[in-house]
C-alpha cells in the first residue's frame, strides 16, 4: 500500500507570493493534518481535516488554509509569504486504529527568499 | 509551559549498546497518548511506539520500548542494541484526549523539541 504521498518535495518562493501543497492519505484514512517544521524544532499543528471538514486548526495567521476533498486528499495554502514560513510541512493521516493512526508523509521542504 | 520537554539536544552512544532518551509531558487530561517518532535525514516521521494513558503495561515494539511513569509523568523511549541506521531526531509527542477507538477525536499531536542521537561505530 502507498504511504502519504506530499507534492511538490521542495519548493522556492519568494516573499509575498503564494503556495500550494498537496497531500494524498493512505488509503481509508479519513483524517489528514498538516503540521510546520522549522529547522531545529519539532513540528507544530496547522490544521486537521476529518470528512471534509475542518476539526482543529493551530496557532497560526490567516494567510494560511487549507481544505480536503471528497477523495481525502488535501492542500494547504500559504498566502503572502514570509521569510518565516521556510520549514518543512508534513502532512499525516489517520485512522482510527489505537496508536498508530498518525503517518507521516516526506514533507514538502518550503524555502522563501 | 512546555507540554513537550525533551531535554538532551544530543545524545551519542557506541554501536550495539543501549540508549534512554528522555521525555516528560505536562496534562491535566486524565486520557492521553504518547508517541515516539523517529526523523532521519530525509524528512520523514517514522512511528516508533506508543503508549495510551491508560495502559497498564509499558509498551514494547521490537528494540523499542517505553519507560512509562504516569506519576513523574515521564516517557522515555529505550533503544536496545543500538544500530547505525538508529541515527537520527528522535521526537517526543503527546494526544491529549481520549484514544480513537474508545469513541474520542483524533486530536492534533504536540510534539518536544527533538533529541539528536548519533550511534558511533
Amino acid at each position: 500500500d502507498a504511504g502519504v504521498t506530499q507534492s511538490p518535495t521542495h519548493l522556492i518562493k519568494t516573499r509575498g507570493q503564494q503556495v500550494t501543497l498537496r497531500c494524498s492519505p493512505i488509503s481509508g484514512h479519513k483524517s489528514v493534518s498538516w503540521y510546520q517544521q522549522v529547522l531545529g524544532q519539532g513540528p507544530q499543528f496547522i490544521f486537521q481535516y476529518y470528512e471534509k471538514e475542518e476539526r482543529g486548526r493551530g496557532n497560526f495567521p490567516d494567510r494560511f488554509s487549507a481544505r480536503q476533498f471528497p477523495n481525502y486528499s488535501s492542500e494547504l495554502n500559504v498566502n503572502a509569504l514570509l521569510l518565516g514560513d521556510s520549514a518543512l510541512y508534513l502532512c499525516a493521516s489517520s485512522s482510527a486504529r489505537r496508536g498508530y493512526g498518525y503517518t507521516f508523509g516526506s514533507g514538502t521542504r518550503l524555502t522563501v527568499v | 509551559a512546555q507540554k513537550i520537554t525533551q531535554t538532551q539536544p544530543g545524545m551519542f552512544v557506541q554501536e550495539k549498546e543501549a540508549v534512554t532518551l528522555d521525555c516528560t509531558y505536562d496534562t491535566s487530561d486524565p486520557s492521553y497518548g504518547l508517541f515516539w517518532y523517529k526523523q532521519p535525514s530525509s524528512g520523514e516521521m517514522i512511528f516508533l511506539i506508543y503508549q495510551g494513558s491508560y495502559d497498564q503495561q509499558n509498551a514494547t515494539e521490537g528494540r523499542y520500548s517505553l519507560n512509562f511513569q504516569k506519576a513523574r509523568k515521564s516517557a522515555n523511549l529505550v533503544i536496545s542494541a543500538s544500530q547505525l541506521g538508529d541515527s537520527a531526531m528522535y521526537f517526543c509527542a503527546m494526544r491529549e484526549g481520549l484514544d480513537p477507538t474508545y469513541g474520542g477525536s483524533q486530536g492534533n499531536l504536540i510534539f518536544g523539541k527533538g533529541t539528536k542521537l548519533s550511534v558511533k561505530p
